[in-house]
């Protein structure tokens, strides 16, 4: 596609179920980065995918969360016993190459746990 | 965590009149980069700078750096009521393996037509 595509755009979910959150990022992107954005800060780093591998995910806050992109493409953000305090805008964002300098955005999945 | 700072919080100008948006950041960077965020959803990469740059224009942008008082500002000229927004910038350590973004906590924009 020609942006970043992530699904679902809205998610409300009670607290303590399993959520999948989708990030397609723009083709030929090798660096994938998802963030969480509370309401009024901005966005904190969550975990860096370089090709397939997690290069970095010292952005997790606990092991209630994981993220997967077996291929190299597409990536899996899950949130396991979900929790209030969850809620959040979770973003994605790719660029060509971990070098690159420009990351470009999706328009983000907002999580409600309720 | 979050690194920068924003500085306004908020900002609220006439269109027609230049908007000054300062950050500061904590640690030694590779670049600072300012990117903008409509209803709170994606964000658009609007410039960047790099460490050894003190100054860039783009358009209507201006964004200027003090590496020595780790800091920037982004001048956004004759503004817009479409220019209301709010925006982030964000700094990409220097460090090895430092590809992530950290953003500060951002300024809202707005322009009252």
């Amino acid at each position: 596609g020609a942006g970043v595509s992530q699904t679902p755009s809205n998610k409300v979910t009670e607290k303590g179920k399993y959520v999948e959150l989708r990030c397609d990022p723009i083709s030929g992107h090798t660096a994938l980065y998802w963030y969480r954005q509370s309401l009024g800060q901005g966005p904190e780093f969550l975990i860096y995918f370089q090709g397939t591998g997690a290069a970095d995910d010292s952005g997790l806050p606990n092991d209630r969360f994981f993220a997967v992109r077996p291929e190299g493409s597409v990536s899996t953000l899950k949130i396991q016993r979900t929790e209030r305090g969850d809620s959040a805008v979770y973003l994605c964002a790719s660029s060509i190459n971990r070098g690159s300098t420009e990351a470009f955005f999706g328009q983000g999945t907002r999580l409600t746990v309720v | 965590s979050q690194q920068g700072e924003e500085d306004p919080q908020a900002l609220s100008i006439q269109e027609g009149e230049n908007a000054t948006m300062n950050c500061s950041y904590k640690t030694s960077i590779n670049n600072l980069q300012w990117y903008r965020q409509n209803s709170g959803r994606g964000l658009v990469h609007l410039i960047l700078i790099r460490s050894n740059e003190r100054e860039k224009h783009s358009g209507r942008l201006r964004v200027t750096l003090d590496t020595s008082k780790k800091s920037s500002s982004l001048l956004i000229t004759a503004s817009r009521a479409a220019d209301t927004a709010s925006y982030f910038c964000a700094t990409r350590g220097s460090g090895a393996g430092s590809y992530q973004l950290t953003f500060g906590k951002g300024t809202k924009l707005s322009v009252i037509p």
